[in-house]
């Protein structure tokens, strides 16, 4: 077992172009997160899937924003139409049922940054 | 709504000083599950604990030990003989099977271990 991975680990792109981020997590977790964070905060929820459902995306997450988790395994998050405030860590996390063993383990996370 | 406060933004210390974070957290839940994740300067989030909101027992582990006080809602962690390695964001975050499981997280405080 490897851990979460992401790719890429950093991406620069220019304004208004779209950018495609993916995420594998653990394979035996069934629930796969996706999180921001922003310079000297601490992360924020943007999405998750339960398998290959998406079941709750947060405000944060505007139209511009698409996730898919196919088949349940890895996920991609899609930006459309990039802005200088997308620039950011995005952060994948997965998780065993939540319950009992609900922690989260993240994967390196992708830098965004939006010029 | 859930809450999580980390009033202290930066510790130093100097080496194998003790060090306590603190972490305050609100929720209106009453099966909630608390975290401490450890982020590098590498950027990867590293789980160190969870904690069930119905476990009040302390836990120590090596030169870690964490303090959860539902009285006072806080869940404070404490480093022994601190180490230049331990420098890093601590990050505490909440969770409930109310909220989806999702992590709220507290701003963070950056300890620096000075040799």
């Amino acid at each position: 077992d490897t851990g979460v991975s992401q790719n890429p680990r950093h991406k620069i792109t220019k304004r208004g172009q779209n950018v495609t981020f993916r995420c594998d997590p653990i394979s035996e977790h069934n629930r796969l997160y996706w999180y921001r964070q922003t310079l000297g905060q601490g992360p924020e929820f943007l999405t998750y899937f339960q398998n290959e459902a998406q079941l709750e995306k947060s405000r944060l997450l505007s139209d511009r924003f698409s996730a898919e988790r196919p088949k349940g395994s890895f996920s991609t998050l899609e930006i459309q139409r990039t802005e200088q405030g997308d620039s950011a860590m995005y952060l994948c996390a997965s998780s065993l049922e939540p319950g009992t063993r609900s922690e989260q383990y993240f994967g390196p996370g992708t830098r965004l940054t939006v010029t | 709504a859930q809450k999580v406060t980390q009033a202290q933004t930066e510790i130093s210390v100097v080496e194998k000083e003790d060090v306590t974070l603190d972490c305050v957290y609100e929720t209106r839940d009453t099966t909630y599950y608390l975290f401490w994740y450890k982020q590098p300067p590498s950027g990867e989030l590293v789980f160190l604990i969870r904690r069930n909101s119905f476990d009040e027992q302390n836990e120590i582990s090596g030169r870690y030990s964490w303090n959860f006080q539902k009285s006072t809602s806080s869940f404070n962690f404490t480093i022994t003989a601190s180490q230049v390695v331990d420098s890093a964001v601590y990050f505490c975050a909440l969770c409930s099977m109310d909220s989806s499981y999702k992590l709220i997280f507290g701003s963070g405080t950056r300890l620096l271990v000075r040799p």
